[in-house]
């Protein structure tokens, strides 16, 4: 069975400040995806890692992918208080195109 | 519409009664999907559609859930005799599809969300 873990589950981080999330997975996949969810919102897609060593950036985030590791971090670079929500990383199944999902990460930026 | 829409945004029952969820996917999306997302639990996969027909079924939690999909298009999903466990948010997303058979060669899954539908059962 597919398994996604997400690390930190909670961050709290000041403005300014550079943190990294950790996303393992525990069977092989190519496909790894970045959501972002707000508040009563639903998932916002972020970003697509396709193969191993995919990096994309957008913002003050940037993704990476580490098909080898099993591993993708998601990389906030001087954090601001609008990237305060929920992220999620999502690993598309072997077996089919479902997701497994991460518990996500959520983000708090304090002043 | 251009994104994922689903009805109703909110739904109460009480414990035992019958709820229908409605998902209308992104125009052309040929791939749905149900998803739930509760606390304990946090996002789980439900169901798969490819056009009308569901390849995978393997998330949903029992035999009283059932999902259909007709004309390719919009989708329902039926709890019947709903348990207060079942209480989450249920969302939706489409994608364009999966086409050719071969992983190697089929296009990405990117897949777009709806804003839910939350079920609450008293």
């Amino acid at each position: 069975e597919l398994k996604v873990e997400q690390n930190p589950l909670f961050l709290s981080m000041q403005e300014g400040k550079n943190y990294t999330i950790y996303c393992n997975y525990s069977t092989t996949s190519d496909r790894l995806y970045w959501y972002r969810q707000d508040p009563g919102k639903s998932l916002e897609s972020l970003f697509v890692l396709l193969s191993n060593g995919a990096v994309k950036q957008e913002g003050r985030l940037m993704a990476s992918l580490d098909t080898k590791a099993r591993l993708s971090t998601l990389h906030i670079t001087a954090a601001v208080h609008d990237l305060s929500a929920t992220y999620f990383c999502a690993v598309e199944r072997n077996s089919g195109y479902a997701l497994n999902f991460g518990k996500g990460t959520s983000l708090l930026v304090t002043p | 519409g251009a994104g994922v829409s689903q009805s109703p945004s909110n739904k109460v029952t009480e414990k035992g009664k019958d709820v229908e969820l409605r998902c209308d996917p992104i125009s052309g999306h040929t791939a749905l999907y149900w998803y739930r997302q509760s606390l304990g639990q946090g996002l789980e996969f439900l169901i798969y559609f490819q056009g009308n027909s569901a390849p995978d079924k393997s998330g949903l939690p029992s035999d009283r859930f059932s999902a259909e999909r007709t004309g390719g298009s919009v989708s329902t999903l039926t709890i019947q005799r709903t348990q207060q466990e079942d209480s989450a948010v249920y969302l939706c997303a489409s994608s364009s599809g999966t086409g050719g058979v071969e992983r190697r060669v089929r296009s990405y899954n990117e897949q777009f969300f709806g804003p839910g539908t939350r079920l609450t059962v008293l």
